[in-house]
């Protein structure tokens, strides 16, 4: 499986953009990038992936250099409610039951 | 959106009891099921998958016959921590998918069920 690579942590201020880095130098083709968060105490949360092009949902945008070696999670205005736990996983494909292996993520402080 | 509910939240048992975690998709038909288990400050690792009908396929290193895991329907799934002992404490954490419900959804998990065993 292609590893990815993030910082143990990060801190930002609240109401501020949170750029959450990710490095995944071996992906191929076909990996699709998913991100999860995990709050304290809880199950992880499944956040925003894509595979080649910028997306944009609800929770998040998703940047995705051109070599797609390196992709970032921007949080557009921090909110405490942020704080948690960011996997950056990489998926074979859109489809199918194939297991999603966690890395240690990048832990994300707000400050008030 | 999916929804899968993890049942109980916590549970403390007794060493050498039998202890049974219970993962339902409530608003889906969940082919795969996953179970992870987290100690703290620590990343999730992967226990098993379960295929609905069929026997779990187990991670190295973890015992199946400590391990139990029952994926009788498309909506439920159990693990049993069978003789469980204090180094089994642990927070355990179920993740349902569906085939084509990833390019939507990804992968939705349960709110997970903190095991003290005394």
């Amino acid at each position: 499986d292609a590893k990815t690579t993030q910082p143990n942590s990060m801190e930002s201020n609240e109401e501020e953009p949170v750029h959450l880095p990710c490095n995944h130098s071996t992906i191929s083709g076909t990996d699709y990038i998913h991100w999860y968060r995990q709050l304290p105490s809880q199950g992880p949360e499944y956040v925003i992936h894509g595979l080649t092009s910028n997306v944009n949902n609800r929770m998040a945008s998703l940047a995705i250099a051109e070599d797609r070696k390196s992709s970032t999670l921007i949080l557009h205005r921090a909110t405490l409610r942020d704080a948690a736990v960011y996997y950056c996983i990489l998926r074979l494909s859109n489809f199918g039951n194939e297991k999603l292996t966690f890395g240690t993520g990048t832990r994300l402080t707000i400050i008030p | 959106g999916a929804v899968v509910s993890q049942h109980p939240s916590w549970v403390i048992c007794k060493s050498g009891t039998s202890v049974k975690i219970e993962c339902r998709s409530l608003d889906f038909q969940a082919t795969t099921m996953f179970w992870y288990r987290q100690f703290p400050k620590q990343s999730l690792m992967l226990m098993a998958t379960s295929n609905e009908g069929s026997k779990a396929t187990y991670e190295q290193g973890v015992e199946k016959d400590k391990f139990l895991i029952n994926h009788a329907s498309l909506t439920l799934s159990t693990l049993t921590v069978t003789s469980a002992h204090p180094e089994d404490s642990s927070f355990y954490i179920c993740s349902a998918v569906t085939g084509t419900a990833i390019r939507y959804y990804g992968y939705t998990f349960g709110s997970g069920t903190r095991l003290t065993v005394v």
